[in-house]
């Protein structure tokens, strides 16, 4: 079964300084791998996925992310932070399971952005 | 543009009364889902669906029911709300069949919060 670990809690940055969240996941073969923003008091929304091909994705509102299969890692990292990129985020490995797709996500990290 | 809504935002309840949550999608997708989020958590899966009158349990299926009488509506249900299931409830729907393999993404609704008393 897949896993996905997020090691960050809370981050906290100071608007204009650079980004990187932390997710490492486990499964035993290609995985597909997604990171989804929530704002405040909303669902969720995708900001970029891997399936397969260039390691480095791009993704909405300046946001990248890059699979290193080697440390089963898929970090999301931005330049430079904007105040309205406070939201909570999430990493997420999809995968099949019993014949249907299941898609299993971290248990997020909240982002704070200082002035 | 795609939209999943959710009938409440907030919602409170006393402990052992029915509650339905509902979730329309008006994106034609096949698949629907329920999530429960709690802080730490994260997210976890209750049910889905991959069609109509179709529903699989997820994670944590436990305490809870969901009913597919037609594509785009995805009710999920309380039978008997109790304190341990105050939490948001978030539901998804995305669009290709079971068998897409994981690929697929899903589209969140903005979710309920739900106070059981």
């Amino acid at each position: 079964a897949q896993s996905v670990t997020q090691p960050d809690i809370h981050i906290t940055v100071s608007e204009g300084a650079s980004l990187e969240l932390r997710c490492n996941y486990s499964y035993g073969a290609t995985p597909y791998l997604f990171w989804y923003v929530q704002s405040p008091g909303q669902g969720l929304q995708l900001l970029l996925k891997y399936f397969s091909g260039d390691t480095l994705v791009q993704g909405i509102k300046g946001f990248e992310a890059e699979f290193k299969r080697s440390q089963s890692s898929f970090n999301l990292r931005k330049p430079s932070v904007h105040w309205s990129d406070a939201a909570e985020y999430f990493c997420a490995v999809g995968a099949r399971s019993g014949g249907y797709q299941k898609v299993t996500f971290g248990t997020g990290t909240k982002l704070q952005v200082i002035p | 543009d795609v939209k999943v809504t959710q009938s409440s935002r907030y919602l409170v309840k006393r402990t052992g009364e029915k509650v339905f949550l509902e979730c329309v999608q008006d994106m034609d997708h096949e698949n629907m889902f329920w999530y429960r989020q709690d802080p730490g958590l994260g997210l976890r899966l209750i049910y889905f669906s991959y069609d109509v009158k179709m529903k699989e349990k997820g994670d944590i299926p436990e305490g809870y029911s969901v009913s597919r009488e037609k594509k785009e509506r995805f009710s999920l249900i309380l039978e008997s709300a109790s304190t341990n299931q105050t939490s948001m409830y978030l539901c998804a729907s995305s669009g290709e069949g079971p068998l897409a393999g994981g690929k697929e993404t899903q589209y969140f609704g903005p979710g309920t919060r739900l106070l059981v008393l």
